[in-house]
């Protein structure tokens, strides 16, 4: 079967850096997703790795190794309003989307 | 307005009861996709139009039913829903269908159903 993995529940500082993974077992791979959720609202999108690497935007980067079914969003000088969920998900060989069930990441002062 | 709008933001309905909820993309896209979030689990999909067509239907029971008018507007027509329906209904839209590569989806905020 097809399963992406992903902490539930993270807890960081205001000010730190926090570092988020995902592992995947996938049919194949097209390139994985980030999303940002706030409580009782949307998903929005925060990146897309296709390549092994790390793709840096602001704050954000997302860092992707396609031969460990893994990636991880680094998240730079945290803000409280960064509290929020991050959904990782995985296109599949049939370009499907196959969703994480999300990590919950608090800010604390 | 801009982006993807759905309503009603909330529900609350009895099992017996028949309702819809709508999904408007002011974006252009051609694909359209309902989503049933739960607590703690990942996004389910449920539904996905492209360019008006169903070309997705994920095993979804018959209680919950969509419409596609056209490519701006989706439906999800919902009937004789059980408690464990409730949830978050999201829409998403997109250029197009997940059939290709480094495609985004934009959502909507959510309908958040309860049934009692």
């Amino acid at each position: 079967g097809q399963n992406i993995d992903q902490p539930t529940e993270m807890t960081a500082t205001e000010g730190a850096i926090v570092q988020i993974n995902c592992t995947y077992q996938t049919s194949g791979f097209n390139g994985l997703f980030w999303y940002q959720q706030h409580a009782g609202e949307a998903p929005t999108f925060l990146s897309y790795n296709v390549l092994d690497g790390l793709e840096e935007k602001g704050r954000f980067s997302s860092f992707l190794s396609r031969s460990k079914g893994y990636s991880y969003l680094l998240l730079k000088e945290l803000q409280m309003k960064d509290s929020a969920s991050y959904l990782c998900a995985v296109l599949d060989s049939n370009y499907q989307l196959i969703w994480g069930a999300g990590t919950k990441l608090i800010i604390k002062p | 307005e801009t982006g993807v709008t759905q309503t009603p933001r909330h529900l609350v309905m009895g099992m017996t009861n028949k309702k819809s909820l709508k999904c408007e993309q002011h974006l252009g896209h051609n694909a359209m996709y309902w989503y049933k979030q739960s607590a703690k689990k990942p996004l389910e999909l449920m539904f996905v139009y492209s360019l008006e067509e169903r070309v997705e239907n994920n095993s979804v029971p018959s209680r919950f039913s969509p419409e596609c008018p056209n490519s701006s507007h989706l439906f999800l027509h919902l009937h004789t829903l059980q408690p464990e329906d409730s949830a978050l209904y999201l829409c998403a839209s997109s250029q197009d269908w997940a059939g290709t590569p480094s495609y985004e989806q934009y959502f909507g905020p959510g309908t958040r159903l309860t049934v009692t």
